[in-house]
């Protein structure tokens, strides 16, 4: 089965400091992985997809995350965060076969502080 | 790019009434949409899997009596929470993903649907 595990449920950065959100997935197949963001009392809005064409996704609003096979990872991060980034992230995982449903993490709560 | 509309974004109703809930997708035909719910502070909670012509498919724990889901056309799928009772508060959201796209095509979610039930 396949799942992703998202390590910290909360995270605190400075204004302009790096971000970086823990992603790390089980799959024994290559996997189809997602970032989303959530932002208070609203849907979830893709920022990243990773599909096999390239290691290094770039996404929206700055993002970025890498796929590391030999790690079973795929981090999310941003070089400088913004106050507006603060918000709730998921990484989700493609369920192969079936009807495709995206598996989710537990969620990352990003806070930034001026 | 493909959008996802549920309606109503929030709802207040009674205790022992029921309260429909509206995901369409608006520029795809959608042969499978999704429920989630979820609680405060936490993930999404996958309900159901709604297909469309045919009955719903169900997690386990979730009750199907209780949130009842229709699949009438390729781009509309309802939720009914009946006889809603104060623990069904919650924020319920829908997604749909496009079954024509490729294989690494995203899933596009709704709004989300804030229940309070006093």
């Amino acid at each position: 089965a396949q799942s992703v595990t998202q390590l910290g449920s909360h995270v605190s950065v400075s204004e302009g400091a790096l971000v970086l959100l823990r992603c790390n997935y089980s799959s024994s197949v290559p996997p189809y992985l997602f970032w989303y963001v959530q932002y208070p009392n609203q849907g979830l809005q893709l920022l990243l997809k990773y599909t096999s064409a390239a290691t290094l996704v770039k996404g929206i609003n700055g993002f970025e995350a890498e796929f590391k096979k030999s790690e079973t990872s795929f981090h999310l991060t941003k070089p400088s965060a913004h106050m507006s980034d603060a918000a709730e992230y998921f990484c989700a995982v493609r369920e192969t076969g079936g009807y495709n449903k995206l598996i989710f993490g537990a969620g990352t709560r990003l806070a930034v502080h001026p | 790019g493909a959008v996802v509309s549920q309606h109503p974004s929030w709802v207040i109703c009674k205790s022992g009434t029921s309260v429909k809930i509206e995901c369409r997708s608006l520029d795809f035909q959608a042969t499978t949409m999704f429920w989630y719910r979820q609680f405060p502070k936490q993930s999404l909670m996958l309900m159901a899997t709604s297909n469309e012509g045919s009955k719903a498919t169900y997690e386990q724990g979730v009750e199907k009596d209780k949130f009842l889901i229709n699949h009438a056309s390729l781009t509309l799928s309802t939720l009914t929470v009946t006889s809603a009772h104060p623990e069904d508060s919650s924020f319920y959201i829908c997604s749909a993903r496009d079954p024509g796209g490729a294989p690494d095509t995203e899933a596009f979610f709704g709004q989300g649907t804030r229940l309070t039930v006093v």
